[in-house]
C-alpha cells in the first residue's frame, strides 16, 4: 500500500463546474496535509494547509479532512481553464519531522 | 522579500559524472529539504537540513550528499550519476518544522 494515494486521472470539468480532487494516506498518526498545484515543468506551489478535521475554505478552494477515514479532499469551486494543472496532496507522518510524503498527482483539466 | 531561489535552472550531465546543484532559502527560513521528481511522478523526499546537520533521510544512496551552510543555504552533490538520476531536482525551505515551500527546481539531465 502507498503511504498517499491518488488517483492519477486526468480529472475533466467544465468551466464553472466544481472539481473534486480526493487523498488518502497510511498513516493513521498523520497530522498535517497539504495540497500543492503544480503546472507542466514548474515546482510545487502551496494552495491549501489543513491540520484538523473538518472543512477549510479559501476563497475558491475548500480543503476537506477525515482523520477517521484518512482521507483528504480538496475542492474547487467555479472551475478556470487556468486551474489545469497537477494537484499533489502531501502528508506529514508521525515521524517528528517535517517530511512531506507526496501523492503522485491528480491531473486536473477544465476546459472552456 | 525573495523566495527560495535555486540554480542552476537546467544541467546536463553524463554518466559517471558528478553534479552539485544549490538552494538559497526564504528569508526568515532555517530548514532546507530536498525533493527528486521524475517525471509523472510526486516529489520524493532527499534528506532535510537543520542547524547545519542532516536531520532526516529518504530512501537514497549515499551517492546522494549535502551540506547546509551558517547563512542556511545548501548544496545537494550527486556523484557517479546514473540515467535514472535524470529529474527535477526539488529544494523546499520552512522556519523549523513548519509548511514548506518550493524553489522553481533544477531539471537534471543524465546522457
Amino acid at each position: 500500500q502507498k503511504e498517499v494515494e491518488q488517483n492519477s486521472g486526468p480529472l475533466s470539468v467544465p468551466e464553472g463546474a466544481i472539481a473534486s480532487l480526493n487523498c488518502t494516506y497510511s498513516d493513521r498518526g498523520s497530522q498535517s496535509f497539504f495540497w500543492y498545484r503544480q503546472y507542466s515543468g514548474k515546482s510545487p506551489e502551496l494552495i491549501m494547509s489543513i491540520y484538523s478535521n473538518g472543512d477549510k475554505e479559501d476563497g475558491r478552494f475548500t480543503a476537506q479532512l477525515n482523520k477517521a477515514s484518512q482521507y483528504v479532499s480538496l475542492l474547487i469551486r467555479d472551475s478556470q481553464p487556468s486551474d489545469s494543472a497537477t494537484y499533489l496532496c502531501a502528508v506529514v507522518m508521525n515521524t517528528g519531522f517535517q517530511k512531506l510524503v507526496f501523492g503522485t498527482g491528480t491531473r486536473l483539466l477544465v476546459s472552456p | 522579500d525573495a523566495g527560495v531561489t535555486q540554480s542552476p535552472t537546467h544541467l546536463i550531465k553524463t554518466r559517471g559524472q558528478q553534479v552539485t546543484l544549490r538552494c538559497s532559502p526564504k528569508s526568515g527560513h532555517d530548514t532546507v529539504s530536498w525533493y527528486q521528481q521524475a517525471l509523472g511522478q510526486g516529489p520524493q523526499f532527499i534528506f532535510q537540513y537543520y542547524e547545519e546537520e542532516e536531520r532526516q533521510r529518504g530512501n537514497f544512496p549515499d551517492r546522494f550528499s549535502g551540506h547546509q551552510f551558517p547563512n542556511y543555504s545548501s548544496e545537494l552533490n550527486v556523484n557517479a550519476l546514473l540515467l535514472g538520476d535524470s529529474a527535477l531536482y526539488l529544494c523546499a525551505s520552512s522556519w523549523q518544522k513548519n509548511i514548506q515551500y518550493f524553489g522553481a527546481g533544477t531539471r537534471l539531465s543524465v546522457l
